[in-house]
């Protein structure tokens, strides 16, 4: 079936423009992840939905950073005001249900370079 | 001490070679392990769930150390196509999020 995807694939933008950045899950995966991985480093949480729950924000590394998901489907993750340290590649994760045991599966990410 | 920690390598092999890496976790309420494998420019993909008892996948052997808190990844008769980083991530029961590890470099050359 359909993996997870992500939309736009690259996007470049002037320092302090706006960026919507959008994830649809895989069909029928309850949990969302984002992620953030900056050039040669690790993975870093940023946020997690699990269906109607609060989601858990724990990871965003500032208040210009925002994430919606409606129900079980598409997330969208937004950047206000974005700033050159926010160049990266952020990935977007689905997971079957928000239990530690469940494996995550990565959409191609959507490669960000702020100018 | 990190939660996750893996040596970054690079971990240079010829073709055939047999290489391990291991992923060491601070936590020992962790309770999920797995392994993802991430080329150059991609995303990371499951490569394989680690189980208490261990398993194997074809040339790739995962295994468990809850003693010494570690959890670790063999391949076998190593492919170039096996060329990536190998990433470790670890969960405990009370946690929905995963840890990952910065992950290992793997170059395989002919």
């Amino acid at each position: 079936g359909a993996g997870v995807s992500q939309s736009p694939s690259n996007k470049v933008t002037e320092k302090g423009k706006d960026v919507e950045l959008r994830c649809d899950p895989i069909s029928g995966h309850t949990a969302l992840y984002w992620y953030r991985q900056r050039l040669g480093q690790g993975l870093e949480f940023l946020i997690y939905f699990q269906g109607n729950s609060a989601p858990d924000k724990s990871g965003l590394p500032s208040d210009r950073f925002s994430a919606e998901r409606t129900g079980e489907s598409v997330s969208t993750l937004t950047i206000q005001r974005t700033q050159q340290e926010d160049s990266a590649v952020y990935l977007c994760a689905s997971s079957l249900e928000a239990a530690s045991s469940y494996e995550q599966y990565f959409g191609p990410g959507t490669r960000l370079t702020v100018t | 001490r990190k939660e996750v920690e893996q040596d970054p390598g690079p971990f240079n092999v010829p073709e055939g070679a047999t290489v391990a890496f291991n992923c060491t976790y601070s936590n020992s309420a962790s309770q999920s392990f797995f392994w993802y494998r991430q080329d150059c420019r991609k995303e990371p993909k499951l490569l394989m769930s680690v189980y208490s008892s261990g398993n194997e996948d074809g040339r790739f052997t995962a295994q468990l150390n809850r003693a010494s808190q570690y959890i670790s990844l063999l391949i076998r008769d190593s492919k170039l196509s096996d060329s990536a980083t190998y990433l470790c991530a670890v969960s405990s029961g009370g946690s929905y999020i995963p840890t990952f590890g910065r992950g290992t470099s793997l170059i395989v050359h002919p």
